[in-house]
């Protein structure tokens, strides 16, 4: 399948901390996308990274590809409360999208 | 500007029942979607939509009709309402189709079938 799955299910950091969430997929990807959905929300666009770009940043946000691995990382840096959300990998082929399950940060203040 | 709006945000049916779920979008976009998110799975895609007119099956279509008149809207309908489409449905618009664009999202609307 070419859906991402998100690695750990949930994380716990305290206020501060650094956060790194993973995503790992099967096959070819075009573009990558992270999103961020609050508790009763919609999802939230965060990043997009095309498979010829290895890093990208976005404030305290850093998201990395390694198309070889087949995998994106999502760092979130000096974690706040408010990024208590769940964070989503989309993967994309051939406008074929198609999202993980999600990691579930809590960080607690 | 209020982006995709979706209602009801929740609503009970019965087995059986049939309703309309409602998605608008205010930035003239032409690619629309929608998606239904369950505990542990990632957000499936249940039909698309390219533009007025068009319209496309995703991965998960069955029980679930669609039409596009407008560019702005794009409603859902369950045909008769089984206990499996419980769910969480969300409505997504971007300018293009496919992963190259953000997707915008709706808050959703939380079904429950009995």
């Amino acid at each position: 399948s070419q859906q991402g799955e998100e690695d750990p299910q949930a994380l716990s950091i305290q206020e501060g901390e650094n956060a790194t969430m993973n995503c790992s997929y099967k096959t070819s990807i075009n573009n990558l996308q992270w999103y961020r959905q609050n508790s009763g929300r919609g999802l939230v666009h965060l990043i997009l990274i095309r498979s010829n770009e290895r890093e990208k940043h976005s404030g305290r946000l850093r998201v990395t590809l390694d198309t070889s691995k087949k995998s994106s990382s999502l760092l979130i840096t000096a974690s706040r409360a408010a990024d208590t959300a769940s964070y989503f990998c989309a993967t994309d082929f051939n406008n074929d999208m198609r999202f993980g399950a999600g990691t579930r940060l809590t960080v607690k203040p | 500007n209020a982006g995709v709006t979706q209602t009801p945000k929740f609503q009970v049916l019965k087995t059986g029942q049939s309703m309309t779920l409602q998605c608008a979008q205010d930035m003239n976009h032409e690619y629309m979607s929608w998606y239904r998110q369950d505990p542990g799975m990632g957000l499936r895609l249940i039909h698309y939509s390219v533009g007025a007119g068009i319209t496309d099956q995703g991965e998960v279509p069955n029980g679930y009709n669609v039409s596009r008149s407008t560019t702005e809207d794009f409603p859902l309908r369950l045909l008769s309402a089984a206990p499996s489409q419980t769910s969480v449905y969300f409505c997504a618009s971007s300018s293009l189709q496919g992963g190259n664009q953000p997707q915008h999202f709706g808050d959703g609307t939380r079904l429950s079938i009995l």
